[in-house]
């Protein structure tokens, strides 16, 4: 079954500069959520939509912005890095199947290395 | 917002054991409860999960039980194998749809064989 894809899947970028992450949906899922994993912690979400609107906002920086497109993509992109963005980025979708919205399912994520 | 605690923060069993991890929340609106695994460096996946009109769910050697009026629930292992070994999270969110998972701080389950 095609899961959610995410691109790319290892990022190295130097502090000030800017980041974009993209993540494809599993087919018919129409909500996307953008989660940050710091080094022995716990997924932290950031944002999310749905039908291509924000759909609930988390702890998600200013200098960060995320947009869904019209084919469910979602890009997450981020500006001024800092060294407190390294960290790994998940996405993950949902969508009705037969069951709720609630059961998501996680990207294999980007590794980002700010430096 | 929603604030889930788990504990233990690490645990090791021996291979064959049972193993529970414990979580609460604070949200009495929270009424959907997924657990994940995570091995180092990969996605979370998702095991089992319960929502808040039933009181436990099996699959297997994995069991979920939830007591709402206590705002907690758990992870029942059984017959733990090596395989097992990864960081478990529990989580809540709000079942009006599309809601954001909050999570616990991960358990750390080693199985030693």
């Amino acid at each position: 079954a095609a899961g959610v894809i995410q691109s790319p899947r290892h990022l190295i970028k130097e502090k000030r500069e800017t980041a974009t992450l993209k993540c494809y949906p599993i087919p018919r899922h129409d909500t996307v959520y953008w989660y940050q994993q710091g080094p022995g912690q716990d997924p932290q979400f950031l944002i999310s939509f749905y039908e291509k609107m924000q759909s609930d906002k988390g702890s998600i920086p200013d200098r960060f912005s995320a947009q869904q497109f019209s084919d469910y993509h979602s890009e997450l992109n981020m500006s001024s890095l800092e060294l407190g963005d390294s960290a790994l980025y998940f996405c993950a979708s949902s969508g009705y199947r037969g069951r709720s919205y609630n059961e998501q399912f996680f990207g294999p994520g980007t590794r980002l290395t700010v430096l | 917002g929603e604030n889930v605690e788990q504990h233990p923060s690490t645990l090791s069993v021996q291979e064959g054991d049972s193993a529970v991890i414990k979580c609460t929340y604070s949200d009495s609106a929270s009424n959907y409860f997924p657990w994940y695994k995570q091995e180092l460096g990969k996605r979370p996946q998702l095991i089992i999960d319960i929502r808040s009109n039933v009181g436990e769910k099996k699959d297997q050697r994995i069991a979920v039980t939830l007591n709402k009026t206590a705002k907690h629930f758990s992870l029942h292992i059984t017959e733990t194998q090596p395989e097992d070994s990864a960081v478990y999270f529990c989580a809540a969110s709000i079942n009006t749809g599309r809601r954001a998972l909050t999570f616990g701080s991960g358990t750390r389950l080693q199985v030693q064989p």
